[in-house]
């Protein structure tokens, strides 16, 4: 079976740091991209960064880019999403999900709330 | 970046009506679109990809259609279960996805 699950988020003040994981099991970890999208309360869905199956390649939306990393360890099957300079506007639920081959996603994780509030 | 406009914002329905939900692109993007669905709560759920392929457990009364810069999601008669919000995306821009504002689907 196929499993997904966030964990990390908090409540964090402006400027600061926080990382989230996204653990994994149930597939062939090293044979699947690993998305991570957010969700502002209320709103829609939000690209945030993607790795690749290998963990070679690494993109990131421009909303975060220089400010948010994301890495995969295959060896623990997990996948990290640091977050610095955190901003109010990044306050949201954060989901991690497994790439189908198509970049479309069949697998998410429930999803891990970040606030960033003073 | 390829803007998805979706509509109508909200369809107020009865249980066994026709749903059809619509998502707009700025670009073509030759069948490269998702639909899925999402509850209170809860992460979204692949419904389509591919414009009009189900994914495994979606069920035949959801099905996809369009090409180019439209499609469409039909829900040929609606179950107490199918009352979310449903969004499309896009992979034609890849890795730059997006997703539509959202349709809910809500009970009349």
């Amino acid at each position: 079976e196929v499993q997904v699950l966030e964990s990390g988020g908090g409540l964090v003040q402006p400027g600061e740091s926080l990382t989230l994981s996204c653990a994994v099991s149930g597939f062939p970890f090293i044979n699947f991209a690993i998305t991570w999208f957010r969700q502002p309360p209320g709103k829609g869905l939000e690209w945030v960064s993607t790795v690749s199956a290998t963990g070679t390649k690494t993109y990131h939306a421009d909303s975060v880019q220089g400010r948010f990393t994301v890495s995969k360890d295959t060896s623990k099957n997990t996948v990290d999403l640091q977050m610095k300079s955190l901003r109010v506007e990044d306050t949201a639920v954060y989901y991690c999900a497994r790439d189908d081959g198509l970049s479309y996603f069949d697998f998410w994780g429930p999803g891990t709330l970040v606030t960033v509030s003073s | 970046e390829i803007v998805l406009t979706q509509s109508p914002a909200t369809l107020s329905l009865s249980p066994g009506e026709r749903a059809t939900l619509s998502c707009r692109a700025s670009e073509y993007l030759t069948n490269y679109l998702a639909w899925y669905q999402q509850k209170p709560g809860q992460p979204p759920r692949l419904l389509i990809y591919d414009a009009f392929k189900r994914a495994s457990g979606t069920p035949s009364r959801f099905s996809g259609s369009g090409s180019g810069t439209e499609y469409t999601l039909t829900i040929s008669s609606l179950e107490p279960e199918d009352f979310a919000v449903y969004y499309c995306q896009q992979r034609a821009n890849w890795p730059r996805l997006t997703f539509g504002g959202g349709t809910k689907v809500e009970i009349k």
